[in-house]
């Protein structure tokens, strides 16, 4: 069974708007998130990322959000751009192992 | 140069066959792992080892071996592939703190006929 979901495979945003992709986990021993970024024929890049023991973390047009109660994290991009389109993982931390989702694949539109 | 480059980039093979996916990596990280993704699954552990002598197993490791040859070299091999073995398969690197972000290699595709 999946500890880390992503339940939207795809989300469609047009150039300029706010993107929002969302993850939720199951295991409470959880203790850092990260996002990453894919592009097609390409091995996965490194986002940003977010100890437990904040609730906020903003790097530019990325800002991660964590709910530890709802076991939920969101990644925000303001303003999106068409070059953000590409399949975002999000990842949990636990005892030397990461835990992947399965992605949604971002498309913003020109 | 990539940090992190894996060969083949493509393969495919056939039920039975031995196959040997090598991943190797500049960045000096002790920490090395070996994915595999699947379409709706996300990326899947299947390996992963913290120095030339250490070797451990992750969520999906039946069916596949791995060698570390070196600081720099991570060998993933199928014994006897089969059909569905077929999938994208990733290295990745990290330094020596857990949670490191992790560098990826480009991917290897591998079909099992």
């Amino acid at each position: 069974d999946q500890q880390v979901k992503q339940n939207s495979p795809s989300l469609s945003v047009q150039e300029g708007r706010i993107s929002i992709l969302n993850c939720d986990y199951t295991n409470s021993m959880f203790d850092y998130f990260l996002w990453y970024k894919k592009y097609p024929a390409e091995g996965p890049t490194f986002l940003i990322s977010i100890s437990s023991i904040k609730d906020k973390n903003e790097d530019g047009r990325f800002t991660v959000f964590l709910n530890k109660s709802a076991k939920h994290l969101s990644l925000h991009i303001v303003p999106s751009q068409p070059g953000d389109s590409a399949v975002y993982f999000c990842a949990a931390y636990n005892f030397n192992k990461f835990y992947f989702g399965s992605g949604t694949k971002l498309n913003v539109k020109p | 140069d990539a940090d992190v480059t894996q060969t083949p980039r493509n393969r495919i093979t056939k039920t039975g066959k031995r196959i040997m996916l090598e991943c190797s990596q500049t960045k000096g990280h002790d920490r090395m792992y070996w994915y595999r993704q699947d379409p709706g699954l996300g990326l899947r552990l299947i390996y992963y080892s913290f120095d030339v002598k250490d070797i451990n197993k992750g969520e999906i490791s039946d069916g596949y071996s791995v060698s570390r040859q070196a600081q720099a070299k991570f060998s993933l091999s199928l014994e006897s592939a089969i059909p569905n073995q077929t999938a994208l398969y990733f290295c990745a690197t990290s330094a020596i703190s857990g949670t490191d972000e992790q560098f990826f290699g480009p991917g290897t595709r591998l079909t099992v006929l």
